[in-house]
């Protein structure tokens, strides 16, 4: 079982409101991940880290924003929360000596 | 454009009998092939991973198979069970860059009815 946390599991906010997303990994992992998952499609990167201080776009243009201040936290905000935001979030974590990715329960995120 | 595409989109399966998902993909350079199921409203959990010198690796009752020649993978289900019910993805990493670059299939939605 992979140590990785993403805090909340479900979180139904305001439009405008400012939200962040925890994600914590313990394994000591440097490269860390966002996905984006709507129902039924695949996952999209949205920003990742090898490192900290280190955080990089990636692949679906995100209005979010990521932080990697510590290896083991990876959180993420949005500013100012609209509909269009409404997705599962899925926070994941990598070794450079183990290829797989290890994954979080993910944030259903609703914004009303 | 590298691309991972899986079926059958969904399937629907009596307890007990096996059944097997497909993966094609266009990806290139090609470094790895992992399947994972996810569980609604969870995160993936990973299955398998394989290599290109790889062509069958198993995990209990999950088995998958690639054929790196064709660009095809497979993973069979045997005896499913109740908690097979979930959505099974494959994902495909190159080797085009430090990241190791993922993509991911859109999933094989499996039911098991009892």
């Amino acid at each position: 079982e992979a140590d990785i946390y993403q805090t909340p599991r479900y979180l139904v906010i305001g439009t405008g409101k400012k939200i962040t997303l925890e994600c914590s990994q313990t394994m000591g992992h440097d490269k860390m991940y966002w996905y984006q998952q709507d129902p039924g499609m695949e996952l999209h990167l949205i920003h990742y880290s090898y490192g900290v201080n280190s955080t990089e776009k990636g692949d679906l243009s995100s209005e979010s924003t990521v932080s990697r201040i510590r290896t083991e936290h990876f959180p993420l905000t949005l500013e100012s929360a609209r509909p269009s935001h409404t997705s599962q979030y899925l926070c994941a974590s990598s070794d450079r000596t183990v290829p797989s990715q290890f994954f979080g329960q993910g944030t259903r995120l609703t914004v009303v | 454009k590298n691309q991972v595409e899986q079926s059958p989109q969904s399937l629907i399966i009596l307890e007990g009998k096996n059944c097997t998902l497909q993966c094609n993909y266009t990806v290139s350079p090609f470094s790895n092939l992992r399947w994972y199921k996810q569980d609604t409203g969870r995160g993936p959990v990973s299955l398998t991973i394989m290599t290109f010198s790889e062509n069958t690796k198993s995990n209990g009752r999950y088995t998958a198979t690639l054929d790196a020649d064709t660009k095809q993978s497979s993973l069979h289900i045997t005896a499913s069970q109740l908690s097979d019910s979930a959505s099974y993805i494959c994902v495909v990493s190159d080797r085009g860059s430090t990241l190791g670059r993922l993509y991911f299939g859109r999933g094989t939605q499996l039911t098991v009815w009892p």
